[in-house]
């Protein structure tokens, strides 16, 4: 069976300081995956999706990036944190196919900015 | 306008209910439909999946798709209190990128 991990799964840092969250999906190969942003009370904000090692596509303009190094490892990172980066982020994985799959997604990381 | 649409809530229903959960949409391209339910601080996890439209059940779950009027629903019955969570509707396209594009959540609060 599949499993999907974030961490670490709270974090609290000053703004301005660097950011590096990482998710690791395990069971599956050459999955499309996927970062994406749930503010308090509102839905998921698409940040980026990759659809393999070292392929990311950015949905919105922002101070963050992130980086595929390996095929089942996504890695979320800032140089610079701001107040409007708090949120919590949830990592998905996805089956490629003809059809579009289903997302499965990791326990997220909750990041308070301060 | 969003492309999904989906009331925020909170639903306050007593125990043993039938709820009914609902969102509209504007991209006549989406034929996938997802329902998620999320318990705070939590990932979402898959309840439904659905192609196209029609109804499918599972087990207290069943998920209504009605593509002619842009208009999903998901029907619990017989509504537990371990039912309270936020259930987040989802969609996609055939072609291009197959990211979901997702309601912002109904929040269900199950009385015992």
């Amino acid at each position: 069976s599949q499993t999907i991990h974030q961490w670490p799964a709270t974090l609290v840092q000053p703004v301005g300081s660097p950011l590096s969250l990482e998710c690791t999906v395990e069971g599956t190969s050459n999955p499309n995956l996927y970062w994406y942003r749930q503010a308090a009370g509102r839905g998921l904000q698409l940040l980026f999706y990759s659809v393999g090692i070292g392929q990311i596509s950015s949905e919105v303009p922002q101070n963050l990036s992130a980086s595929r190094p390996q095929d089942r490892q996504f890695i979320l990172s800032s140089k610079k944190l701001l107040l409007s980066d708090s949120g919590f982020y949830l990592c998905a994985w996805q089956r490629k196919g003809l059809r579009t799959d289903t997302q499965y997604f990791g326990p997220g990381t909750r990041l308070t900015v301060l | 306008q969003k492309e999904v649409e989906q009331d925020p809530g909170p639903l306050s229903v007593p125990e043993g209910a039938i709820v009914s959960l609902n969102c509209t949409y504007s991209n006549s391209a989406f034929q996938y439909f997802m329902w998620y339910r999320q318990y705070s601080r939590k990932g979402p996890e898959l309840l439904m999946y659905t192609y196209s439209s029609g109804n499918k059940e599972d087990g207290r779950f069943t998920a209504q798709v009605d593509k002619s009027s842009k208009y999903i629903s998901l029907f619990i019955r017989d509504s537990q209190p371990s039912d309270s969570a936020t259930y987040l509707c989802a969609m996609s396209g055939d072609t291009g990128r197959r990211a979901l594009t997702f309601g912002s959540g109904t929040r269900l609060q199950v009385q015992p």
